[in-house]
């Protein structure tokens, strides 16, 4: 079954950089796009961006652009998502998702457990 | 950019039902998602492409589309169902997600 499994949680200082990873199986990895999400204590959803396994082509989200680094690597259908400058309101959970498609639409099929970065100094 | 409005809460009793509103501009040219998500849980899609339903989901889950509006239907709610739910959509290659409807079932 598709399984996507994240790293552990973090604890940074302001201004450091963390990076989780996200495993997948049970699919062919390079076959899907990899999404982030992320969610504030009692907070929504926020899409942070996503990246084409196959080629590594990234779209981010606006907000993200110039603090976010997104990689995969294909040996080990595992992607990764970097975030630099960290702030208090970084504090969240971060979702890695599989996008699937369905037609001409599309939707998140499969998510990791999610990964806790705590930002305190 | 786009923006989606749900609802904050809705609440419903204990085998009633309940709809839940994610307002957007022409939100009928999109297609819509809806994800159910428990606390301490990763989001899990319960409506796709504006009506249908991933196999799994009970078909008390329901959803409609028209003009600026997209409606999730819950019949004869269970405990079960209580949730945040978010409604999604993508708009020129960007993910919006709605801001979350917690849903209470009293």
């Amino acid at each position: 079954q598709v399984q996507l499994v994240q790293s552990g949680a973090e604890v940074r200082k302001p201004g450091a950089s963390v990076k989780v990873s996200c495993k997948a199986s049970g699919y062919t990895f390079t076959g899907y796009y990899i999404h982030w999400v992320r969610q504030a204590p009692g907070q929504g959803l926020e899409w942070m961006g996503r990246i084409k396994p196959n080629n590594g082509d990234i779209n981010l989200s606006q907000r993200f652009q110039g603090r976010v680094t997104m990689a995969t690597d294909t040996s080990l259908s595992t992607a990764y998502l970097e975030l630099s400058g960290l702030k208090s309101d970084d504090s969240a959970v971060y979702f890695c998702a599989r996008r699937r498609l369905a037609g001409t639409a599309a939707y998140f099929d499969s998510w990791g457990q999610g990964t806790l970065v705590s930002v305190s100094s | 950019s786009y923006e989606l409005a749900q609802p904050l809460s809705v609440s419903v009793a204990l085998g009633q039902a309940a709809n839940i509103s994610c307002g957007g501009v022409n939100i009928e040219t999109k297609n819509v998602n809806w994800y159910q998500q428990k606390p301490g849980q990763a989001p899990v899609v319960v409506i796709y492409k504006n009506v249908n339903r991933p196999s799994g989901i009970p078909d008390r889950i329901s959803a409609s589309i028209s003009g600026n509006t997209a409606t999730l239907a819950i019949s004869r709610a269970q405990a079960g169902d209580e949730a945040d739910y978010y409604c999604q959509v993508w708009d020129n290659s960007y993910v919006i997600f709605g801001g979350g409807t917690k849903l209470n079932v009293l």
